[in-house]
């Protein structure tokens, strides 16, 4: 089945020592999102990708930082990991077109839980 | 500005009972609905949505969701409620006439089946 795919599940670092969250997608879907999300909250979008274009947020920090190499990946790198960027870090996918973006619904992965000690 | 309400925390319904979890919005244009589901430690899943059309949406596991223009809300429901329905939702919408496709995400309802 086509799906959204993130590796790994659990991953626990050190404080200050950089992280590499990845996700694959079978979807052929040409935006790719990165979302935190903390404590049951609602998902905060981070930055995204719109095919090779990349969209930062405006308040992401500098330390989170993004990679797509082509369609089908995207990875999460956060240089410096500190105590409160412990979370879930969700993937999404969708098709977006036409003249005014339409977009169709978000696909997420299964999300990757970081804790940082 | 794009805006969504989830304006309850947590909702708490009997097994076997109709459920309610309420979304309000505002857009200046078009709105797209959308509702999730998330359960513990796992990613959100794609319910239902609303672009166009007929009012009432049907959408996975017995859910339905309400468009009423007049009152710009898309309230989830479920004719019976199942104790496996127990899970995060969340509401998001996008304006359909604004080239800025983003999500705009309430904040979450925790719905809470008892058996």
């Amino acid at each position: 089945d086509a799906m959204v795919i993130q590796n790994p599940r659990y991953q626990v670092t050190q404080f200050g020592k950089p992280v590499t969250l990845s996700c694959s997608q079978t979807l052929n879907h040409n935006v790719m999102y990165w979302y935190q999300q903390k404590s049951s909250q609602a998902p905060k979008l981070l930055f995204h990708y719109y095919d090779k274009d990349f969209n930062n947020e405006a308040d992401t920090p500098d330390n989170f930082q993004s990679r797509r190499p082509n369609t089908s990946f995207c990875f999460l790198d956060i240089r410096s990991p500190g105590l409160g960027d412990a979370a879930m870090y969700l993937c999404a996918t969708s098709r977006v077109s036409g003249a005014f973006r339409n977009t169709g619904e978000l696909f997420f992965g299964e999300g990757s839980r970081l804790t940082v000690l | 500005a794009q805006s969504v309400a989830q304006p309850e925390d947590q909702v708490n319904v009997a097994e076997g009972n109709p459920l309610t979890v309420k979304c309000t919005y505002s857009v200046s244009g078009n709105p797209y609905l959308f509702w999730y589901v998330q359960y513990p430690n796992r990613g959100l899943q794609f319910l239902l949505k609303y672009i166009t059309g007929d009012n009432l949406v049907k959408g996975s596991y017995g859910f339905e969701a309400e468009f009423n223009k007049s009152q710009t809300s898309f309230h989830l429901k479920k004719p019976s409620a199942l104790v496996s329905d127990s899970a995060l939702y969340f509401c998001a919408v996008r304006d359909g006439m604004d080239s800025n496709y983003q999500l705009i995400w309430g904040a979450g309802t925790k719905l809470i089946i008892k058996p």
